[in-house]
């Protein structure tokens, strides 16, 4: 699976939007970018995933750059309970060896002041 | 539907004690992880079963056993704890198929502690 790179951690105010960069470089023409976020104390949870097209969901927006090197998840409101790490994780479905499995990096941890 | 359901919640281990981490499913997934997760990393897998019947090793295999008892049910052994293995440990389920997406549903966690 490709590596991607996250910054360490983020700041935003309640109630604005968020913007969350990846770098995913050496992506591959079939690999799929997801989103998950781990709030505190708990298991990662699903966010949001695209492939090429940007993608919006009742949680988030995904934002994919052109040449796919790149892609943003946007919060459109951030609010207290999405202060959590982000994990942007990129993952080949149509390889041969499909198991699902998730490869984590540190991810970006957002705080979210009132 | 409780999703994926982990227990104990918390233990505590001696060096060199042995215990089984056990994780439940009740969505009908074929497949199923077990991550760990150190302080302020990310998680990382440790074994996986992609199918009822079969087991694989993840980054993170040493000192660690696994056995997919049946569809719902994925258990992780340590035969005999060592400290390094503090640590939060992560059950996860999903769907899989070949070109297809499915999302990984996590459970609660385990926090072990060996001393």
């Amino acid at each position: 699976d490709a590596k991607t790179t996250q910054p360490n951690s983020m700041e935003s105010n309640e109630e604005e939007p968020v913007h969350l960069p990846c770098n995913h470089s050496t992506i591959s023409g079939t690999d799929y970018i997801h989103w998950y976020r781990q709030l505190p104390s708990q298991g990662p949870e699903y966010v949001i995933h695209g492939l090429t097209s940007n993608v919006n969901n009742r949680m988030a927006s995904l934002a994919i750059a052109e040449d796919r090197k790149s892609s943003t998840l946007i919060l459109h409101r951030a609010t207290l309970r999405d202060a959590a790490v982000y994990y942007c994780i990129l993952r080949d479905y149509l390889g041969s060896s499909n198991t699902g499995k998730l490869i984590f990096g540190q991810g970006t941890t957002l705080q979210v002041k009132p | 539907n409780a999703g994926v359901t982990q227990t104990p919640k918390f233990q505590v281990l001696k060096t060199g004690q042995s215990m089984t981490l056990q994780c439940a499913q009740d969505m009908n997934h074929n497949s199923m992880y077990w991550y760990r997760q150190d302080p302020g990393m990310g998680l990382r897998l440790i074994y996986y079963s992609a199918s009822e019947g079969t087991t694989d090793k993840g980054e993170v295999p040493n000192g660690y056993n696994v056995s997919r008892l049946n569809k719902r049910e994925f258990s992780l052994r340590l035969e005999s704890a060592a400290p390094s293995q503090t640590s939060v440990y992560f059950c996860a389920s999903s769907e899989i198929a070949a070109g297809q997406n499915y999302e990984q549903y996590f459970g609660p966690g385990t926090r072990l502690t060996v001393t």
